[in-house]
């Protein structure tokens, strides 16, 4: 069956640490993936792109890799702070431009 | 603001009644897409639209929901015989077709609450 999973439900960690989060696929190959954060009560925003055919990706504090052999993307914030907490989420695009599959989400708490 | 804008943000209703939202998207994007998303869960599909054609629907979308475009641009989300299992965010996001894949933009989303 198909499934993604996000590395845990809640992730905590200290601020100035980096966070690492997980996406695992199964049964699917997107062309595109994307990550989002979510704050609560609100909807998600676009954080970053990546192309099966690119390896990394960075913006800021963000750096998003795609290995789509091991069927894996890991989202890095570097530096973390405590308005980095929130809900991310990782989100295939099969073929460009179509309907996003999203995974359920980490929720990230950043600890002053 | 010229972000993606939906209304209400919260609908309380009795079971059995129906609701509409709508969804305002950015003005010159062409694609608009809906979304359920409930506690602890990332936004699942439900419908899209190039323009005012509605291009697919999820299988898990029952005859109680339909959607619209009606001139491209806003759109609005029915759901007859509300259920209890309605209650959800529902989401509206929009996007620009592009070479390369696209993000999306959403709403704030509209909190259904089926009593």
């Amino acid at each position: 069956s198909q499934k993604i999973e996000q590395n845990s439900e809640a992730l905590n960690i200290q601020e100035g640490k980096t966070a690492t989060l997980t996406c695992n696929y199964t049964n699917y190959s997107p062309a595109y993936l994307q990550w989002y954060r979510q704050d609560p009560g609100r909807g998600p925003v676009f954080l970053l792109l990546i192309r099966e055919n690119e390896k990394e990706k960075r913006k800021e504090r963000l750096k998003v890799t795609f290995d789509t052999t091991l069927k894996q993307s890991l989202f890095h914030i570097t530096a973390s702070q405590p308005a980095d907490s929130a809900t991310y989420l990782c989100a295939l695009d099969m073929r460009g431009n179509t309907p996003l599959v999203f995974g359920k989400g980490t929720r990230l708490s950043v600890i002053a | 603001d010229t972000g993606v804008s939906q209304d209400p943000r919260h609908k309380i209703t009795k079971r059995g009644q129906n609701v509409t939202f709508r969804c305002d998207p950015i003005s010159e994007h062409n694609r608009l897409y809906w979304y359920r998303q409930t506690l602890g869960q990332g936004p699942e599909f439900l419908t899209y639209f190039q323009n005012e054609a509605q291009l697919e629907k999820s299988r898990l979308l029952s005859d109680r929901f339909s959607a619209e475009r009606p001139k491209g641009s806003f759109s609005t989300l029915e759901i007859q015989r509300t259920e209890q299992g309605d209650s959800a965010m529902y989401l509206c996001a929009s996007s620009l077709v592009r070479t390369g894949g696209a993000e999306a933009f959403f709403g704030q989303g509209t909190r259904l609450t089926v009593v």
